[in-house]
Formats: structure tokens, sequence, C-alpha cells
């Protein structure tokens, strides 16, 4: 099993939907990041975590939020999707301030 | 501001030796990573640099030189299995960010 999952993998929605995306982690890791990718422009942050009490915004937090549930979960919520969210979002996690990140298979999602 | 530059697009031959350079600009500097992401995939995480000089790791080298923000990853013994997005990161602060790649193409 993945040490770092993600759900749903793929997802497409309309315009207005509001959309979760799950990530649940079993490496123990108290710091878990939301990225989006789009092509030509690499991965950019969305939010990201270092406990549960702990929630930051990223470069592209706007039209975004997050929960941190637990230690092991943390989602991201699109509350009214449109169709420039479209894009392959990955959550990922690290043990510490300079660690290598861990990432899930990724979300795709498509906003019609 | 912040600023991570790669090349975007690099083709090789099988066997051959690639070096994929990255310039950076970021406030704070806790280490420099490169990662490995094929098609449709998660990225990999290939190397870490922190202080000057050069980090080996089988086929795969990167050199980093702080006081110019540069980097390079070196891959020797070209497979085409590395065709591949070599993605160049900069951890700074809290938070990591990412260049926006280069696509690697491995031809025969």
């Amino acid at each position: 099993d993945a040490d770092v999952t993600q759900t749903p993998r793929n997802r497409i929605t309309k315009t207005g939907k509001r959309i979760m995306l799950e990530c649940s982690q079993t490496k123990g890791h108290d710091r878990m990041y939301w990225y989006r990718q789009d092509p030509g422009l690499g991965l950019q942050l969305i939010y990201y975590s270092f406990d549960v009490k702990d929630i930051n915004k990223g470069e592209i937090s706007d039209g975004y939020s997050v929960s941190r549930q637990a230690q092991a979960k943390f989602s991201l919520s699109l509350e009214s999707a449109i169709p420039n969210q479209t894009a392959l979002y990955f959550c990922a996690t690290s043990s510490g301030r300079a660690g290598e990140l861990f990432f899930g298979e990724g979300s795709r999602l498509t906003v019609l | 501001g912040q600023n991570i530059d790669q090349p975007t697009e690099m083709t090789a031959t099988e066997g051959a030796i690639v070096q994929i350079n990255c310039t950076y600009q970021t406030s704070g500097f806790n280490g420099l990573f490169w990662y490995q992401q094929h098609a449709g995939e998660a990225p990999t995480f290939l190397s870490y640099n922190v202080l000057d000089g050069l980090e080996e790791k089988g086929r795969f080298s990167s050199f980093l030189s702080r006081s110019k923000g540069y980097s390079y990853l070196l891959l020797k013994e070209l497979q085409m299995k590395d065709s591949a997005s070599y993605l160049c990161a900069v951890s700074g602060g809290f938070k990591t960010i990412f260049g926006a790649g280069t696509r690697l193409f491995v031809k025969a």
C-alpha cells in the first residue's frame, strides 16, 4: 500500500460544484502539503500544515480551503469549482524543515 | 521575489551524459532538491544538496553553488527509462518551491 494515499484519483465535475480531495498518510510525518500542477508551470503550493492546529496559505490559496482532521489526514476543498481549477493535485508529506517530500499518486480534477 | 529557472526541454542519446541546470532566487535556503517525475506519476526524490559541492548517487550527481544560486543534475549512462521531467526545488523558510521542470527525452 502507498504511504501517501489520495482519493479520488480522477474526478470530473461541473462549474459551481463543491469538491473535496482527501489525503491520508502512514509515514507518521507532521508536515503535509497540497500542490497543484499545471503543464509548463510546475508544482504550485496551495496550503500547508505543520500539525493539526497549524494551517498556512501557500502561493495560490484563493478558491481553496483545507482541513487537517488528524495528523494523518489533510483534505483540500474547492467550495465552488471553476474550469481554471482543472489540474493535477498532489498531496505530500515531509518529516522536517528541509526534509524531502513524499508525494501521493495525484488526483486529476476536471471542471467543466 | 522567489524564482527557479530551468530549461524547458532537453534531448540526449542513450548511453550519453546530460546536465540539467537550475538557477534560483529564494528567501531563505534550507536545501536544494531534485525530483524525477514520469508522465502522469508523482514526483520521486533524487537528490539533496545543502552544502556547496557535488553529491554523487550512482548514475546521478547533483552540484550546488549557494553563492551563485546555481545547481545542476548530471545523469550518466543515460537509459531510455530516464525519459522524464526533472524538477529543481528549493526548501526555504517553511516551504518548498519548485521550478517548472525540464522534460528530458532520451533517444536510441
